[in-house]
Order: structure tokens, then C-alpha cells, then sequence
């Protein structure tokens, strides 16, 4: 959905660096939610939040990875010291509480 | 924890035909989502079904929730090759932490 915004689009990092993913929700949302999906699998859930607040992490590695959304400008999914496996797209989906749509995705390489 | 599975994971017919996708699990779904993705894009929400026995049409789409809130179908009727795509079911309380099927991708040719 054109309304969920997420940039880069395409993302190229080498092993070790940090990969920062930005989404901003649609209009009017305030639950953000991110979404991974490695080639040839489903998507699956990571993260929810609202703003400011960690709702359900329970999806998220607990090293490395990190999410916040905070009062002013987009949520932010950070990766650090990137490895291969972190290579797939992640989607960053927002609601207003009741249906998810979702952004374009960020397509992360890690080489 | 609560799975979905789609079937069948692959399907490719003729153009004109009626085609029926599966969404099933073990678990009860508060609702349910269909979406569609394109390659390279994101889902786009398709419908959402959030009560027993639901039946929504989307012109030549429908889709069934079943009676126990278990299960879904999504059918196609006379398929035309813009139908072709990932068919994604997705499953959870309202929007919150959903639980994705595998996918089917559907391929319509001309």
C-alpha cells in the first residue's frame, strides 16, 4: 500500500556494518508493526509497536536487532554487525488497529 | 504456537478457469486476511473476514471464512492473467502479530 513508506528500498551492507530501515505509517496510524521474509518463505512477525512503546517483540532476535518508534518522525528497525543470514526483505506494516497494510519493503543484502 | 497452511503451494491453469485456494489451521483466528503480493512489492490487503460462515466477494473473487474460524478459501472465477500472482493468507487478532500461510503462487496463462 502506497501509504506505508519505507526507505532505502534496496540496502547493501558487508558483514559487520549496520543496517538501519525506516518506515512511516500511513496517516493516522499508530501501530507500526515489521515483518521479515527470507526468499521462497512466508513473512513472518518480529516486532509491534506503538509510539514510544515496545508492544510484542517476541519475534525479533534477541541480539542485534533492535525497533523503536518514537513521538516525532518514521520507526526504525536497526541491525547491527550484520551477517548473511539477515539477508530477505523486511516489511514494516501499520494499522489503526483493526487491518495491516503494508509498505514497499527493504531489500537487504548482506555480502 | 498457531500455524496457517495453504494449498495447494503452486497452481498454473488456463485462462477462463475457476480456480479454489486453501487457508487452513488447527487454531482459531479472531480474523482472517487474504492478500496478494507481486514480486518485489509489498502484500496488499485484499479482504479481511472476521465472523463464522463469512462470505465477501471482491468481483470475480470470494472469499469464505469458515463456520469454526478455523479455515479460509479464496475462489477465482473465469481467471484472466492479471490474477496471477502470491495469494497470501494471514491470520490474528484485528491487525496484531499475524501469522502468514506459505503462499500460493498462482500462475494464469493466456
Amino acid at each position: 500500500n502506497a501509504g506505508v513508506m519505507q526507505n532505502p528500498r534496496h540496502l547493501v551492507r558487508r558483514r559487520g556494518q549496520e543496517a538501519r530501515l525506516r518506515c512511516s505509517p500511513m496517516k493516522g496510524h499508530s501501530h507500526v508493526y515489521w515483518y521479515r521474509q527470507l526468499p521462497e518463505e512466508g513473512l513472518k512477525f518480529m516486532v509491534y509497536l506503538q509510539k514510544e512503546n515496545i508492544i510484542d517483540e517476541s519475534g525479533m532476535p534477541k541480539e542485534r536487532f533492535s525497533a523503536e518508534f518514537p513521538k516525532e518522525g518514521p520507526s526504525i528497525l536497526r541491525i547491527q554487525q550484520v551477517v548473511r543470514g539477515d539477508s530477505a526483505a523486511y516489511f514494516c506494516a501499520s494499522s489503526d488497529g483493526t487491518e495491516a497494510f503494508f509498505g514497499q519493503g527493504t531489500r537487504l543484502t548482506v555480502v | 504456537t498457531q500455524l496457517l497452511e495453504q494449498s495447494p503451494q503452486f497452481l498454473s491453469i488456463q485462462e477462463g478457469e475457476n480456480l479454489t485456494v486453501y487457508c487452513n489451521s488447527s487454531s482459531v483466528f479472531s480474523s482472517l486476511q487474504w492478500y496478494r503480493q507481486e514480486p518485489g512489492e509489498g502484500p496488499v490487503l485484499l479482504v479481511t473476514v472476521v465472523t463464522g460462515g463469512e462470505v465477501k466477494k471482491l468481483k470475480r473473487l470470494t472469499f469464505q471464512f469458515g463456520d469454526a474460524r478455523k479455515d479460509s478459501s479464496l475462489h477465482i472465477t473465469a481467471a484472466q492473467p492479471g490474477d496471477t500472482g502470491l495469494y497470501l493468507c494471514a491470520g490474528g487478532r484485528g491487525a496484531q502479530k499475524l501469522v502468514f500461510g506459505q503462499g500460493t503462487r498462482l500462475t494464469i496463462n493466456p
